[in-house]
């Protein structure tokens, strides 16, 4: 276990529902992060979250929404998602640290992870 | 394009051989990290060298780093079976003008170790 959770761990939806993701980490991090990992691409950042504020949104489309009531919870609400958004979702925490919040001097823990296929 | 590329992508050894993967980055890093991910699951961190560093060692592990090749590697000893997945060498690529940086991926080695 790498001190953070994630639910649901698989998740089939069609194109016109409305979910959400959600990752807890037990680990004291101050950022946290949501990445998208296709078949044959390498993992794509997608939002990282500081403090409880996005700092980064890595042009990612609307129809995903990231959500962080605080430093340990982070959620990712789905709406109208396309078949091409299937992919394997994964939450990561770290320590920032410095006084821009250097989010790559320390290691990054990820959660198990969340299949999402969507019809 | 892709800022860590790793080589080969895919390698099968008999358990008890070395392993041996290599990473190359195009840009100046500060530290470079590598990953393992079992199938279909999440990322667990093995390593983090800094630019500064040339070798380091974790168990059976060992990463080097040669930031004049602009290149990495990460030899796993007496190889197990329990050593099967996926390897991914992880660098920091400055995002935007602000200073931030993120982690950016490779397409990683996806290794089998057979019994």
């Amino acid at each position: 276990e790498t001190g953070v959770t994630q639910t649901p761990r698989h998740l089939v939806m069609g194109m016109t529902n409305k979910k959400s993701l959600k990752c807890e980490q037990h680990l004291g991090h101050n950022a946290m992060y949501w990445y998208k990992q296709s078949a044959k691409k390498p993992l794509e950042l997608m939002f990282v979250y500081s403090l409880e504020e996005r700092v980064e949104n890595n042009s990612v489309p609307s129809r995903f929404s990231p959500e962080c009531p605080n430093s340990s919870h982070l959620f990712l609400h789905l709406h109208t998602l396309q078949p091409e958004d299937s992919a394997l979702y994964l939450c990561a925490s770290s320590q920032a640290s410095g006084r821009t919040l250097y989010y790559t001097r320390n290691e990054q823990f990820f959660g198990p992870g969340t299949r999402l296929t969507v019809l | 394009s892709q800022q860590g590329e790793e080589d080969p992508q895919a390698l099968s050894i008999q358990e008890g051989e070395n392993a041996t993967m290599n990473c190359s980055y195009k840009t100046s890093i500060n530290n470079l990290q590598w990953y393992r991910q079992n199938s279909g699951r999440g990322l667990v961190h093995l390593i983090l060298i800094r630019s500064n560093e040339r070798e380091k060692h974790s168990g059976r592990l060992r990463v080097t780093l040669d930031t004049s090749k602009k290149s990495s590697s990460l030899l796993i000893t007496a190889s197990r079976a329990a050593d099967t997945a996926s390897y991914f060498c992880a660098t920091d690529t400055k995002y935007s003008g602000a200073g931030s940086y993120q982690l950016t991926f490779g397409k990683g080695t996806k290794l089998s170790v057979i019994p």
